[in-house]
């Protein structure tokens, strides 16, 4: 069965630092790879996805990630984090065979951003 | 955009009672719906996949005849939480099928008190 592990439960970092956020994922195959943002009790945003191709993404909000298939890894990075950015963020997968919205989603990684 | 609709966006009840909550795709058509539930501070945990026109498919652990799945037209899914008890008390999204992914609802927060 495919997992996705987030590491990190929790990060704090100050605004205008640097961020990484890992995402290790455990599948026969590539699957389709999804990073997801959530505020406090609301619905869920997405902010970049991998089907194939080049294995820099760019998304929404300045947030970009990096697939790098020999570590199983679709690490999300922001070069400089905004107070705005504090929220839970998920990654999640889907199999490449069919649908790419089935999802099996990380156990998240909350972001505080201190001023 | 596609825009998906969730109501009610929250809902409390009296254990025992039952509860149902609507998800509408508003701008397209969606053969395919899923419905997820999410504890507090957890992830989100993918309940069933609900079709148009046929009967749902429920992940391994999901009581089929407590949360019951209807989507009877291709804009509207209904998750129906039947006896509910305090346990059911969570944050239930819904996401309607995309080509290249999913777009999901804003989610319903349901108390069982």
């Amino acid at each position: 069965a495919q997992s996705v592990t987030q590491p990190d439960i929790h990060i704090t970092v100050s605004e205008g630092a640097s961020l990484e956020l890992r995402c290790n994922y455990s599948y026969g195959a590539t699957p389709y790879l999804f990073w997801y943002v959530q505020s406090p009790g609301q619905g869920l945003q997405l902010l970049l996805k991998y089907f194939s191709g080049d294995t820099l993404v760019q998304g929404i909000k300045g947030f970009e990630a990096e697939f790098k298939r020999s570590q199983s890894s679709f690490n999300l990075r922001k070069p400089s984090v905004h107070w705005s950015d504090a929220a839970e963020y998920f990654c999640a997968v889907a199999p490449n065979t069919g649908t790419a919205s089935k999802l099996t989603f990380g156990t998240g990684t909350r972001l505080q951003v201190t001023l | 955009g596609a825009v998906v609709s969730q109501h009610p966006s929250w809902v409390i009840c009296k254990s025992g009672t039952s509860v149902k909550i609507e998800c509408r795709s508003l701008d397209f058509q969606a053969t395919t719906m899923f419905w997820y539930r999410q504890f507090p501070k957890q992830s989100l945990m993918l309940m069933a996949t609900s079709n148009e026109g046929s009967k749902a498919t429920y992940e391994q652990g999901v009581e089929k005849d407590k949360f019951l799945i209807n989507h009877a037209s291709l804009t509207l899914s209904t998750l129906t939480v039947t006896s509910a008890h305090p346990e059911d008390s969570s944050f239930y999204i819904c996401s309607a099928e995309l080509a290249g992914g999913a777009d999901f609802g804003p989610g319903t927060r349901l108390t069982v008190l």
